[in-house]
């Protein structure tokens, strides 16, 4: 267990949905990351969140948005969703200092099948 | 942009045998490069990483190697067992910050 969690942990839906994914950091990580997972595109950072603001922005579609909220839960929203939208989106937590022993830590991931 | 390529896709190897994969990085800014396995439907997990003030690193039957001039790194899994088959992706980062991702090696040991 990384103490990283993510809710759902699976999401099916219909295409020009709008849907939301939750992640909680471990506690006292400041850094959120979201990255998704296709089979296609493997594993892509999306977005990134610093102590509710917003960071690093990766190959993040306009569609989706993401916040980070004063308890540093942080929420994944997606829109008009597509097929292609359809993956496996991990959020990873981080303590900020970069030294020997420090890691992301990832959640266990939300599978969202959009049909 | 920030690039990270992964060599090779597929790996078949007997149980036993020595594993390696190559990745190959384009931001020379990268200093943090660690190696994940990820098991099917489950998060990447952390196996080994290598900071660029060093240029190996040895976890037990797991190492690393890191040529910074050439912007390579790579992974070395001694006496292969089965239960080290899985995807393994290798990242690059700036000071542990967002990862950017190899497209991952489908490594299988067969016993």
């Amino acid at each position: 267990d990384s103490g990283v969690t993510q809710t759902p942990k699976h999401l099916i839906t219909a295409t020009g949905q709008r849907v939301t994914l939750r992640c909680s950091p471990r506690s006292g990580d400041l850094s959120v990351y979201w990255y998704q997972q296709s089979l296609d595109q493997g594993l892509q950072f999306l977005i990134q969140y610093y102590n509710g603001e917003e960071r690093a922005k990766g190959n993040i579609l306009e569609r989706f948005s993401a916040q980070q909220f004063p308890d540093l839960h942080s929420e994944l929203n997606l829109s008009s969703l597509e097929l292609g939208d359809s993956a496996l989106y991990f959020c990873a937590s981080y303590g900020g200092r970069d030294a020997e022993g420090n890691e992301q830590f990832f959640g266990p991931g939300t599978r969202l099948t959009v049909l | 942009g920030e690039n990270v390529e992964q060599h090779p896709s597929t790996l078949s190897v007997q149980e036993g045998d020595s594993a390696v994969i190559k990745c190959t990085y384009s931001d020379s800014a990268s200093n943090y490069f660690p190696w994940y396995k990820q098991e099917l439907g489950k998060r990447p997990q952390l196996i080994i990483d290598i900071r660029s003030n060093v240029g190996e690193k040895k976890d037990q039957r797991i190492a690393v190697t890191l040529n910074k001039t050439a912007k390579h790194f790579s992974l070395h899994i001694t006496e292969t067992q089965p239960e080290d088959s899985a995807v393994y992706f290798c990242a690059a980062s700036i000071n542990t910050d967002k990862l950017i991702f190899g497209t991952g090696t489908r490594l299988q040991v067969f016993p």
